[in-house]
């Protein structure tokens, strides 16, 4: 069955920069794309960035550009967020979502979340 | 950006109700929009893509339609499980947007 599975919950001070992680199993990794959608406490849902899994090509929402990457590695069949100079409203859930396509597609099987706390 | 307008907010409904809750987009975005739910604790689950294909293992309760900048999300008989904040979602053109979210609470 498809899975994805996030590293843990991190705390960071501000200034600092996190890396989450998003193991994929159950599908041809390379077949699909992974979303990237975070959501701050208590709030709704944020898209933040796309990558294919087949060709590395990205695609990040213009808020986060400068401050975003995302990367994957088929070998492992992971995908990866890497958000640095964080601020306190980057306080927020992460989550992981498969999609078959960039656009005109949906997300259609989601990771657990990964919850990021930035505080001095 | 496409901003994505749902109404109501919150809805108070009882088990057995049928329910709608509209999500208007700011330009059109043909077919495609998703629906989520999502209950408290948990990742969102897909509803309802390209606006009213009903993603597999959701109940038929569940439905969707609409094209253009007007879709709606349908519970014919709301039960106990079906409570929690729903949202749309363009995917359209970048950068995909999600609306604000619709609380479906118990009366």
């Amino acid at each position: 069955q498809v899975q994805l599975v996030q590293s843990r919950a991190e705390v960071k001070k501000p200034g600092a920069s996190v890396k989450v992680s998003c193991k994929a199993s159950g599908y041809i990794f390379t077949s699909y794309g992974v979303n990237w959608v975070r959501q701050a406490p208590g709030q709704g849902l944020e898209w933040m960035a796309w990558i294919s899994a087949y060709n590395g090509h990205t695609n990040y929402a213009q808020k986060f550009q400068g401050r975003v990457t995302m990367t994957t590695d088929t070998s492992t069949t992971t995908a990866y967020m890497e958000l640095r100079s964080l601020r306190s409203d980057d306080t927020a859930i992460y989550y992981c979502a498969r999609a078959r396509f960039e656009l005109r597609s949906y997300f259609d099987f989601w990771g657990q979340g990964t919850l990021v706390t930035v505080s001095s | 950006d496409i901003q994505m307008t749902q109404s109501p907010s919150s809805l108070f409904a009882s088990v057995g109700d049928r329910v709608t809750i509209t999500c208007r987009a700011s330009q059109s975005i043909s077919i495609y929009l998703n629906w989520y739910q999502q209950k408290p604790g948990k990742a969102p689950k897909l509803l309802i893509y390209a606006a009213s294909s009903l993603q597999s293992g959701v109940p038929s309760r569940f439905s969707g339609s609409g094209s253009g900048t007007d879709f709606t999300l349908t519970i014919s008989s709301l039960q106990p499980e079906d409570f929690a904040t729903y949202y749309c979602q363009q995917s359209y053109s970048p950068p995909q947007t999600f609306g604000q979210g619709t609380k479906l609470e118990i009366k």
